[in-house]
């Protein structure tokens, strides 16, 4: 099992380009999360998806953010026009619903940097 | 709104010693509760769990203990060890874990030998 896999690891990037966030979850996990680490906020969920489908999408902060999860494999997490604020570590995690705890499995995380 | 608060960003304890990490929540409707660490560069891994139907669960060195009238847990380690060094987030769910997971802002702990 490789666990949850995300790329890159490390993103620098100018202001006001398209940043694309990439996430595998693992094989048999149904739902997947998105959580973005601040110093300021902690680990806040961004948006999360039950079977491919996004179930709350509360946190993202705003239209420049977007996320899809196109089959049970992959999701990605977009955001476009990127800006300082956005420099974070983004967190993508999956666990299998109906195993009774709410455990996640977190992948190593994406660190961006917009410049 | 904070609703899950890790009121101290730091603890340092002396190797050997019991670290306790404490963290509030707001939301009455939680009811499973969680411990993650996180150790730089990887990303936050599950530690231990309480169900709010308990008030204590055990796991080797890591306790945690629920007090669901003042809305309170802490985490108990002990023996304290420098490898237990690292962010230690709290979080908290409803529907008996079935709802996503809110995180506090994380605790880092320090263990000095």
């Amino acid at each position: 099992d490789a666990g949850v896999i995300q790329s890159p690891r490390h993103e620098v990037t100018e202001m006001g380009q398209e940043v694309t966030l990439r996430c595998k979850p693992i094989s048999g996990h149904n739902s997947l999360f998105w959580y973005r680490q601040t110093m300021m906020r902690g680990l806040e969920l961004l948006i999360y998806f039950n079977n491919n489908v996004p179930i709350d999408d509360s946190g993202m902060p705003e239209d420049r953010f977007s996320a899809k999860m196109p089959n049970a494999s992959f999701s990605t997490l977009k955001i476009q026009p990127s800006e300082p604020r956005d420099s974070a570590v983004y967190f993508c995690a999956s666990r299998r619903t109906g195993t009774g705890a709410n455990v996640l499995t977190f992948g190593a995380g994406s660190r961006l940097t917009v410049l | 709104d904070q609703q899950v608060k890790q009121n101290s960003p730091s603890l340092s304890v002396q190797e050997g010693r019991i670290s306790i990490l404490n963290c509030d929540y707001t939301n009455s409707m939680f009811d499973y509760f969680l411990w993650y660490k996180k150790y730089p560069a990887e990303g936050p891994t599950f530690l231990i769990s309480i169900s709010s139907i308990k008030d204590k669960n055990e796991d080797g060195r890591f306790t945690v203990f629920l007090n669901k009238s003042a809305k309170h847990l802490s985490l108990h380690i002990v023996p304290s060890q420098p490898g237990d060094s690292a962010v230690y987030f709290c979080a908290a769910s409803s529907q008996g874990g079935s709802e996503k997971l809110v995180f506090g802002k994380g605790t880092k702990l320090t263990v000095n030998p």
